[in-house]
């Protein structure tokens, strides 16, 4: 099973909500990613979990926070938004997460947020 | 800083041609490059991985190359089908600084029928 699923599909929030988008990989990989795309741009590193620890946030704004509850969850928490934020949220997973490693990414199919 | 050029930016060809997708990256030392395909408003689908050791490696209809002392990723497909039309991305895992993916442009490709 290579298949990494995320909820929802689509979402739709206002700049005062809180909601969370979540992310499930079964393939027993150890490192988490969460992505943002913007349309007709290629995806942007957000976050890097390693053994549910946060190895890489790459400068994002504290109205996003990740989680990583267990090996096989992960979940980006959402906070006063931005409608600049609106986007496709990708969230890939990787056996590990090593300087050393070659390792492929496998995507999910993301969330397309929109913040109104 | 590692920069990934992928052109040409969209590419429309009539089906059964044999085609090759380009990636360039400024920075040689990298660990992989991986080649993705992405529907619209669809996540991202693994095509082939090729490791920093490795020239190239064949799935199916497609081959990819790296040649790392060029800053070059080809990506050969096969008697391309309707079924193919999507953007294809590259990536490189760079050895500088942050081990990360950095993404390529996209080259947008459409095969008619």
């Amino acid at each position: 099973d290579t298949e990494v699923t995320q909820t929802p599909k689509h979402l739709v929030m206002g700049m005062t909500n809180k909601k969370s988008l979540k992310c499930e990989q079964h393939m027993g990989h150890r490192a988490m990613y969460w992505y943002k795309q913007k349309a007709k741009k290629p995806p942007e590193l957000m976050f890097v979990y390693s053994y549910e620890k946060l190895s890489i946030n790459e400068s994002v704004p504290s109205r996003f926070s990740p989680e990583c509850p267990n090996s096989s969850l992960l979940n980006l928490h959402l906070h006063a938004l931005q409608p600049e934020d609106s986007a496709l949220y990708l969230c890939a997973s990787s056996q590990v997460y090593l300087e050393q490693a070659n390792n492929e990414q496998f995507f999910g199919p993301g969330t397309r947020l929109t913040v109104l | 800083k590692q920069e990934v050029t992928q052109i040409p930016a969209a590419l429309s060809v009539p089906e059964g041609e044999n085609l090759v997708l380009n990636c360039s990256f400024t920075d040689s030392a990298i660990y992989n490059l991986q080649w993705f395909r992405q529907d619209p408003g669809k996540g991202l689908t693994s095509l082939l991985l090729i490791q920093s050791s490795q020239r190239e490696q064949t799935s199916g209809r497609l081959n990819a190359s790296l040649d790392k002392s060029s800053g070059r990723s080809t990506l050969y497909i096969a008697a391309s089908q309707p079924g193919d039309s999507a953007t294809y991305l590259c990536a490189v895992s760079t050895t500088s600084g942050t081990y990360k993916y950095i993404f390529g442009t996209g080259t947008r490709l459409k095969v008619l029928a």
